[in-house]
């Protein structure tokens, strides 16, 4: 079955302890990416990566780090989480299309608590 | 101004109505658009791609109109199943990057 699986699903952790939000996909694709989704403000992109080892800055980039070593794997790093971290945070692929059949897959979700 | 923007919402209408949700984007060269759906908690999924002339699929119908930026989606016959938040997703260039409205939620009672 085509997926993005994510992990953990939920969490909740304390300020400046470092964590790991795992993602992967089995379809193969190039493009991936992290968002988070906060109430009132939708879903904001975090990193993307085009590519294995080929990543870069979304809009709300700051408190976070990823990497690409693998072309199935995007891993989320909060290498000091704080409390305004505290969201539901959402990784996606796609292939790289162009055009409308550019459909992007998303994982169930990682609900985020820092306290 | 914001670059994707929808209907604050929420919708209710009842079992059978029709229903209309507006977006409107503010980047000229915005290439692909979308409807994505998302269940409460749960992850968007794309509900359709919107095409030029416009596209239906079952009781949905989109529509872009490139002139003044905007795209709707109209639901016809609405079910219960159909409540739910709709996201109007513009990607600008290049590969895949999206931008999301803040979503439109719809309630369809009994």
């Amino acid at each position: 079955e085509a997926q993005v699986t994510q992990n953990p699903r939920y969490l909740i952790t304390v300020t400046g302890k470092k964590l790991t939000v795992t993602c992967s996909q089995n379809m193969n694709h190039e493009y991936m990416s992290w968002y988070r989704q906060d109430p009132g403000l939708g879903l904001r992109q975090i990193y993307y990566s085009m590519n294995v080892e080929v990543t870069d800055k979304g809009d709300v980039p700051e408190g976070y780090k990823v990497s690409r070593k693998e072309k199935r794997n995007f891993p989320l790093i909060l290498e000091s989480p704080s409390p305004n971290q505290t969201s539901l945070y959402f990784c996606a692929s796609s292939s790289r299309g162009s055009g409308s059949t550019d459909t992007q897959y998303f994982g169930p979700g990682t609900r985020l608590t820092v306290l | 101004r914001k670059e994707v923007e929808q209907d604050p919402g929420p919708f209710n209408v009842p079992e059978g109505a029709t229903v209309a949700f507006n977006c409107t984007y503010s980047n000229s060269a915005s290439q692909s658009f979308f409807w994505y759906r998302q269940d409460c908690r749960k992850e968007p999924k794309l509900l359709m791609s919107v095409y030029s002339s416009g596209n239906e699929d079952g009781r949905f119908t989109a529509q872009l109109n490139r002139a003044s930026q905007y795209i709707s989606l109209l639901i016809r016959d609405s079910k219960l199943s159909d409540s739910a938040t709709y996201l109007c997703v513009v990607r600008n260039s290049g590969y895949s990057t999206l931008t999301f409205g803040k979503g439109t939620m719809l309630l369809v009672s009994p």
